[in-house]
């Protein structure tokens, strides 16, 4: 079954602290994977994408990183900063498939 | 340029009433689509349109839903007898085309509340 699962579901973390967010995913045939940010009360914005031959790939204070050997991939934050506060989707594409497959997200809440 | 723009942005129906909500892609992107997302839960596909080609409905949870796109661009989203669990957020996405490369943007939604 195709699935993207997230952990942890929330988190809350001192202004100025790194954290890591994870997704795991058994979406197959693999495309591509996203993550993207979600503000309360907006849509969600992405941050980077990832195909099967990339391993890290920055953003900012984002990094992600993909394992498409053990379909693991996590989102690293630096220097976390208030408006960082928001829920995190790791969303994967299935190859030749339209519809994507998304996570239930990690909802951060950074703290001063 | 203007985003994805959704009306309205807050809709309080009561139950068995039908409501409409509107999505203005961004200009020039043939693809759209219309998401749900329910308090705690993922993004749930519901419906997704490509340029002239008949549009991708398997995701509609119910013969209560429709949508149609008008001219390839503007939306509409119906419900028809609202149901307390029709409660949600209702996103609406636009991407360039149906490569999977094209990122989809997202509107702001409409968060349904059905009393």
């Amino acid at each position: 079954k195709n699935q993207v699962e997230q952990s942890p579901q929330s988190l809350i973390i001192l202004e100025g602290k790194n954290c890591t967010l994870q997704c795991n995913y058994t979406v197959s045939p693999f495309s591509n994977l996203r993550w993207y940010k979600q503000d309360t009360g907006r849509g969600p914005v992405s941050l980077t994408i990832m195909t099967f031959s990339e391993n890290t790939k920055s953003n900012g204070r984002y990094t992600a990183t993909l394992d498409a050997d053990t379909k693991q991939s996590s989102l690293h934050i630096t220097a976390s900063q208030l408006s960082d506060s928001a829920s995190y989707i790791c969303v994967v594409r299935r190859t030749g498939f339209q519809k994507l497959v998304f996570g239930t997200g990690t909802r951060l809440l950074v703290s001063p | 340029g203007a985003g994805v723009s959704q009306s309205p942005s807050n809709k309080v129906t009561e139950k068995g009433k039908d409501v409409e909500l509107r999505c203005d892609p961004i200009s020039g992107h043939t693809a759209l689509y219309w998401y749900r997302q329910s308090l705690g839960q993922g993004l749930e596909f519901l419906i997704y349109f490509q340029g002239n080609s008949a549009p991708d409905k398997s995701g509609l949870p119910s013969d209560r839903f429709s949508a149609e796109r008008t001219g390839g661009s503007v939306s509409t989203l119906t419900i028809q007898r609202t149901q307390q669990e029709d409660s949600a957020v209702y996103l609406c996405a636009s991407s360039l085309g149906e490569t999977t490369a094209y990122e989809q943007y997202f509107g702001p939604g409409t968060r349904l509340t059905v009393t």
